[in-house]
């Protein structure tokens, strides 16, 4: 079945470092791709999205590039700040009404 | 504001009670679903309704029913409530094609945290 894998967390890095978080993907078909973020106490919010292969999506200075030929779409960061600190999930919708959600990989930034 | 909101934000209760969780989304989504995170933040959805049919039933203890009067409206009542039924509970609405939310992101509420003590 459908799948996301993201890394492990937690990510702890110090302000304006750059950020990478991995997510790969198995699915059928041509899956839409998403990343969400969820600050403390919050729901998630819709960071980013592409929806196929080679698109780009971008906000609030993260990107992500739907990687078809490595079923790939990692997270990045040029300059990260201490209000990114949060938890990322990378997500899947292959078609229908389910979006499939990865584990959640916790990013701390330090002053 | 445009929103996903859910009542309660906290849910403080004893084992065997019967509780009730509501969400509301102005969005004009056809689309609502409920998820349970866990305290280690995994999500797992619950159910999901579109246009007021149920379309998602995962595998959920049959205490948990939802109910949805109107596009605009999603419920969740627990019965019996048992100390696992412990996280925080998530409402998210989408808009849909007619085949499903592809290329649509959810919006989701804020979460109600039950505690069952």
């Amino acid at each position: 079945g459908d799948s996301v894998t993201q890394m492990e967390g937690p990510v702890t890095l110090s302000e304006e470092a750059f950020l990478t978080i991995n997510c790969t993907y198995t699915a059928t078909g041509y899956p839409s791709l998403f990343w969400y973020v969820q600050y403390p106490g919050e729901g998630l919010q819709l960071l980013l999205k592409a929806t196929k292969a080679d698109d780009k999506g971008s906000n609030k200075g993260f990107e992500a590039t739907y990687r078809k030929e490595t079923t790939s779409f990692h997270l990045e960061k040029g300059s990260v700040q201490v209000s990114d600190s949060a938890v990322y999930f990378c997500a899947l919708s292959a078609g229908g009404f389910k979006t499939i959600f990865g584990a959640g990989t916790r990013l701390f930034v330090k002053a | 504001d445009t929103a996903v909101s859910q009542t309660p934000k906290y849910l403080v209760t004893q084992m065997g009670n019967d509780k009730s969780i509501k969400c509301e989304q102005n969005l004009g989504h056809d689309t609502m679903y409920w998820y349970k995170q866990d305290s280690k933040k995994f999500l797992k959805i619950m159910f999901s309704y579109n246009n007021k049919e149920l379309i998602i039933n995962e595998t959920v203890p049959n205490r948990f029913s939802p109910k949805s009067p109107d596009k605009a409206h999603l419920n969740l009542h627990i019965n019996s409530l048992e100390l696992g039924d412990s996280a925080v509970y998530f409402c998210a609405s989408s808009p849909s094609s007619g085949t499903g939310t592809y290329n649509y992101g959810y919006t989701f509420g804020s979460g109600t945290r039950l505690t069952v003590v």
